[in-house]
């Protein structure tokens, strides 16, 4: 099945920096790559996710890009504000026979004052 | 639309016990996954079911199962209790299988602490 490593598993990072998050999965045939944040007591929520069709993606201030040669796709965070303290999650889905969705461990971000 | 919602939300059982949690996705969504969250293992896939048949499974022993009824709402059970069963248990509901692109929408969560 699908592998997906996730790292760092913890950051921090001055508020107004940038923060990247990097993931590497096994299986070459995974198509479709969500990322998930949770902040403290919450539920998970899409923030924005990727397809393999697409190298890059942007959403105001997060991003993630994707390399299907290397296997690897990462989060990017820039002018990073407190609210963006959270449990950050990727994922992969591949599709063996149907659609499987493996997470990563996750990153926990905290952006200091 | 309301939202996932998940019951009971809090629950303390002893070991060797069974429990049973439920999770009533949003309405038309007809895919209900299951995971564990512990603190350092992120989310663990347990299973998913779609149109009340289980499609995928994660690495979990038997002693953790599913089903899920004709109205999409899903129930899990874990039986025979153990000290390490101790987490919060999460749902997320989707129009379609769960690794299809779209967001899974998660519920609020239900902690079990087994003592």
């Amino acid at each position: 099945g699908e592998n997906v490593e996730q790292h760092p598993s913890t950051l921090s990072v001055q508020e107004g920096d940038s923060a990247v998050i990097k993931c590497t999965y096994s299986d070459s045939a995974s198509n479709y790559f969500p990322w998930y944040k949770q902040e403290l007591g919450k539920r998970p929520q899409l923030i924005i996710d990727i397809r393999s069709n697409v190298g890059e993606k942007k959403d105001q201030r997060i991003a993630v890009t994707l390399n299907k040669t290397a296997k690897h796709f990462s989060l990017h965070i820039t002018e990073t504000q407190p609210e963006d303290s959270a449990v950050y999650f990727c994922a992969a889905s591949f599709p063996l026979g149907d659609y499987k969705l493996s997470f990563g461990a996750g990153t926990t971000v905290t952006v200091r004052a | 639309k309301a939202g996932v919602t998940q019951t009971p939300r809090y629950l303390i059982k002893t070991r060797g016990q069974q429990v049973t949690l439920s999770c009533s996705p949003i309405s038309g969504h007809r895919s209900v996954s299951w995971y564990q969250q512990t603190p350092g293992q992120g989310l663990q896939f347990l299973f998913e079911y779609f149109s009340e048949t289980q499609r995928n499974k994660g690495n979990f022993p038997g002693r953790f199962s599913g089903r899920q009824f004709s109205n999409s709402r899903s129930e899990m059970n874990v039986s025979t209790l153990e000290l390490g069963d101790s987490a919060l248990y999460l749902c997320a509901s989707s129009p379609g299988l769960a690794g299809s692109p779209g967001e899974q929408y998660f519920g609020p969560g239900t902690r079990l602490t087994v003592t």
